[in-house]
């Protein structure tokens, strides 16, 4: 069956302490995969698409990489405002989308 | 980037009323829209797929009648909660999905509380 998992589920970081979230799919007919980061009471802001594998795309202190299986959204030197609901997604064909449960982040000053 | 505006963002009704709820994108054109709705520290509960022009298709267990979805331009979507009840009280989210880069972008999100 197709899915999206992402993990961990909750992650609590020191500030500067470096660390990767993972999300990993079994779709098949991937059109990209996207990251989110939500904070409480918001919706999804946009961070990164990433189409094929080998594809890497940064954005401050974010960096966003994807493999045939799975995407890594790695966090460089995290500051208490990276703290947040990190989500991925994945675009297949039919226009559908897969969510993960997200990660929950947390810089810890 | 590109922006998805909802409104309103909060809404408090007596239960048995209607709540209507928009959905723009703002520099881009959506044939396709999403509904979720997102309870308390869970993930995206896809209620329904919004297409310009024609019914929307509802997920297993989301009632059609209840939540009204029109999509009558390319840039609109609403979503009418009907005759709410407290039960529908929830943090309603709206997607876009820009058809020329394939990138979905999300709204601000609705919170309805009933009374």
């Amino acid at each position: 069956e197709d899915q999206v998992t992402q993990s961990p589920e909750a992650l609590r970081l020191q500030e500067g302490e470096s660390s990767s979230l993972n999300c990993s799919y079994t779709v098949s007919g991937l059109r990209g995969l996207f990251w989110y980061r939500q904070d409480p009471g918001k919706g999804p802001e946009f961070l990164f698409t990433l189409y094929s594998a080998g594809e890497e795309k940064e954005k401050e202190r974010l960096k966003a990489t994807l493999t045939k299986k799975e995407s890594f959204l790695h966090i460089t030197a995290p500051k208490p405002e990276d703290s947040a609901t990190y989500l991925c997604a994945v675009h297949y064909t039919g226009n559908q989308f897969y969510f993960g449960t997200g990660t929950s982040l947390t810089v810890i000053p | 980037g590109a922006v998805v505006s909802q409104h309103p963002s909060r809404v408090i009704c007596k239960s048995g009323t209607s709540v209507k709820i928009e959905c723009r994108s703002l520099d881009f054109q959506a044939t396709t829209m999403f509904w979720y709705r997102q309870f308390p520290k869970q993930s995206l509960m896809l209620m329904a797929t919004s297409n310009e022009g024609s019914k929307a298709t509802y997920e297993q267990g989301v009632e059609k009648d209840k939540f009204l979805i029109n999509h009558a331009s390319l840039t609109l979507s609403t979503l009418t909660v009907t005759s709410a009840h407290p039960e529908d009280s929830s943090f309603y989210i709206c997607s876009a999905l820009d058809v020329n880069t394939g990138e979905l972008f999300f709204g601000e999100g609705s919170r309805l509380t009933v009374l």
